[in-house]
């Protein structure tokens, strides 16, 4: 299985409700990713997770709140988004590249979830 | 700092010509390289890399990149295009401080016509 999933595929939420992104993959790896991306534009990374462990948060707002429940789902949890958080959220997972020994593995994406709020 | 850029928004070919798509790309160290392909309203799909080695990467679909170290460069390259090939069509360099991190290019769009 070389599929990340994510869920739902297209979101729509005003600007006071709570939601979660959903990403599975189940392809052994230990390092997942959150991005944003608006139209035409490339990836903005949020966060990485690395062995569960949350290794980068790029000052991303705390209204985006993620989760890595255990290594084979990340989470991303919404609150209070502003319309302007409008974007393709993007989730991604790699083979860890952070360990003593030195790899330099690919991620592989997700289909995304549509997000727009009102 | 890392970074990598991709000098044209967009680029127009014909079916059955050869493409190009330029990346340069400036960072500290030896460079880990990588292209990626997205389809509308899709996720990135990876296509090659190039770690170390021979120059030239070879990678999905057809597609190849060649490395050049004296131009710091890594364009992609495939000899025919075919109008599926349309995309959008992303480099990305590995941070050296952090090999979790990527830092993608701006991206170019690849209009192939019939």
């Amino acid at each position: 299985d070389t599929e990340v999933t994510q869920t739902p595929k297209h979101l729509v939420m005003g600007m006071t409700n709570k939601k979660s992104l959903k990403c599975e993959q189940h392809m052994g790896h230990r390092a997942m990713y959150w991005y944003k991306q608006k139209a035409k534009k490339p990836p903005e990374l949020m966060f990485v997770y690395s062995y569960e462990k949350l290794s980068i948060n790029e000052s991303v707002p705390s209204r985006f709140s993620p989760e890595c429940p255990n290594s084979s789902l990340l989470n991303l949890h919404l609150h209070a988004l502003q319309p302007e958080d409008s974007a393709l959220y993007l989730c991604a997972s790699s083979q860890d590249n952070s360990g003593g020994t030195r790899s330099y593995n690919e991620q592989f994406f997700g289909p995304g979830t549509r997000l727009t709020v009102l | 700092a890392q970074s990598v850029a991709q000098p044209e928004d967009q680029v127009n070919v014909a079916e059955g010509n050869p493409l190009t798509v330029k990346c340069t790309y400036s960072v500290s160290g030896n460079p880990y390289l990588f292209w990626y392909v997205q389809y509308p309203n899709r996720g990135l799909q990876f296509l090659l890399k190039y770690i170390t080695g021979d120059n030239l990467v070879k990678g999905s679909y057809g597609f190849e990149a060649e490395f050049n170290k004296s131009q710091t460069s890594f364009h992609l390259k495939k000899p025919s295009a075919l109008v599926s090939d349309s995309a959008l069509y992303f480099c990305a360099v590995r941070v050296l401080y952090n090999f979790n991190k990527f830092y993608f290019g701006s991206g170019t769009k690849l209009n192939v016509k019939p």
